[in-house]
């Protein structure tokens, strides 16, 4: 089974705080994609990545940076977080389709 | 604009009472329609994908079928335990991300 793994479930961050969420997989993945999901928003890709030292702006990449140094690992990193960051943020990786997802980070700025 | 539009956001079953969930896709050329289930608090989990007109998928109670313009994720019988966000997604083309509909939340009651 595909396993999408990221570090944190539950994160609380300071406004103007560089946060950086960790997202691996271990099925050897091309691609990999930053989403985030808040309700009645639905999911937003934030960026994503076809290949190691990649990158590609999703719909919403405002404030937002990635780091694909690695295959299997994929960085999201908030700048300088604002409250409008609070939010569910979720990683997934694929070779072609489906996308498998991880768990999630709810991650709260204060 | 392409677009995914899913209805109803929300429903509210008996237990054994067969529903009908739609996700309606404009977009320009269609490969691929995925449907996914998400519990509160985890990422989306992979049931379908669903990429002609005409071809349909079953996994126990659930049956995804594809029209060119929607699909539709029938529920027969369904029980407290297939309560659950359903989200429908559309890939345009070749590599391209996922377009995800905001989803409907589905509770089935005892």
């Amino acid at each position: 089974d595909v396993k999408v793994t990221q570090s944190s479930r539950y994160l609380v961050k300071r406004t103007g705080e560089k946060v950086f969420l960790e997202c691996v997989q271990d099925m050897d993945h091309e691609n990999m994609f930053w989403y985030r999901q808040d309700p009645g928003l639905g999911l937003r890709l934030i960026y994503f990545s076809y290949d190691v030292k990649m990158k590609e702006k999703g719909d919403i990449p405002e404030g937002y940076s990635v780091s694909r140094e690695k295959k299997e690992r994929f960085s999201l990193i908030l700048e300088s977080a604002s409250t409008n960051q609070t939010s569910m943020y979720l990683c997934a990786s694929a070779t072609t389709s489906p996308l498998h997802f991880g768990n999630g980070t709810r991650l709260t700025v204060t | 604009e392409d677009q995914v539009t899913q209805s109803p956001e929300a429903l509210r079953l008996q237990e054994g009472e067969s529903s009908s969930l739609n996700c309606s896709y404009t977009v320009s050329g269609l490969r691929g329609l995925f449907w996914y289930r998400q519990d509160p608090g985890k990422g989306p989990e992979f049931l379908f994908t669903l990429y002609s007109a005409g071809e349909e998928k079953e996994k126990e109670r659930l049956k995804a079928t594809l029209t060119k313009k929607e699909s539709f994720l029938h529920i027969t019988a369904p029980k407290p335990e297939d309560s659950a966000t359903y989200l429908c997604a559309v890939r345009i083309s070749g590599n391209t991300p996922l377009v995800f509909g905001k989803g409907t939340r589905l509770s089935v009651i005892a």
